[in-house]
């Protein structure tokens, strides 16, 4: 176990539908990460905040927002959700107090869109 | 155990025998490179880093190998068990202290016959 909570594990929605997926990073831990695994595109940086702001973007698509709350939770929303969406989506945690650290890896979202 | 080239997606094993799993990373500012195994379902677990300033690294069984001249970076296992069986990600990260904003190769398939 990680210490990296996901929900939910699953979530099936038709397209076009908003969904809203949610991490809770490691305790301490100050930086959430937010990663899509598809088939077809590996491990895809999406985005990361660190103590509630926006640090570093990759590769995330316009109707794809995150947030990360005063708890340091982070919630990550999809919407006008299309059928190549459908992937597993990881949170990951890590203190990034300095020095060099590896990011702990949550359980996945595994999203399906029909 | 056998020497893989360069991104191939499999390898079989026996057990007991050495693997050695290859990547080669895409830039040369890279300065943290890690190996992770991800078991089919869960997400990806941290198994060794290596920095920049470092041509080999050990650990319990494993011991990555990084050579900066080619930009390639390898993991050996040791006594290759059948719990080794995963895939395995190798990553770089050239963000200095965001640890988690990391740029994964496409991965390794690792089999292990009893």
């Amino acid at each position: 176990d990680s210490g990296v909570t996901q929900t939910p594990k699953h979530l099936i929605t038709a397209t076009g539908q908003r969904v809203t997926l949610r991490c809770s990073p490691r305790s301490g831990d100050l930086s959430v990460y937010w990663y899509q695994q598809s088939l077809d595109q590996g491990l895809q940086f999406l985005i990361q905040y660190y103590n509630g702001e926006e640090r570093a973007k990759g590769n995330i698509l316009e109707r794809f927002s995150a947030q990360q709350f005063p708890d340091l939770h982070s919630e990550l929303n999809l919407s006008s959700l299309e059928l190549g969406d459908s992937a597993l989506y990881f949170c990951a945690s890590s203190p990034d107090r300095g020095g060099f650290t590896e990011a702990f890896f949550g359980q996945g979202t595994r999203l399906t869109v029909v | 155990g056998e020497s893989v080239g360069l991104h191939l997606p499999t390898l079989s094993v026996q057990e007991g025998d050495n693997s050695i799993i290859n990547c080669a990373y895409s830039n040369s500012a890279s300065d943290y490179f890690i190996w992770y195994k991800q078991e089919s379902g869960k997400g990806p677990q941290f198994i060794i880093d290596i920095r920049s300033n470092m041509d080999k690294r050990q650990g319990q069984r494993v011991t990555v190998l990084l050579n900066k001249t080619v930009k390639h970076l390898s993991l050996q296992i040791a006594a290759t068990q059948p719990g080794d069986s995963a895939v395995y990600f190798c990553a770089e990260n050239k963000d200095g202290g965001s640890q988690g904003n990391l740029i994964f190769g496409k991965g390794t398939k690792l089999s292990v016959k009893p």
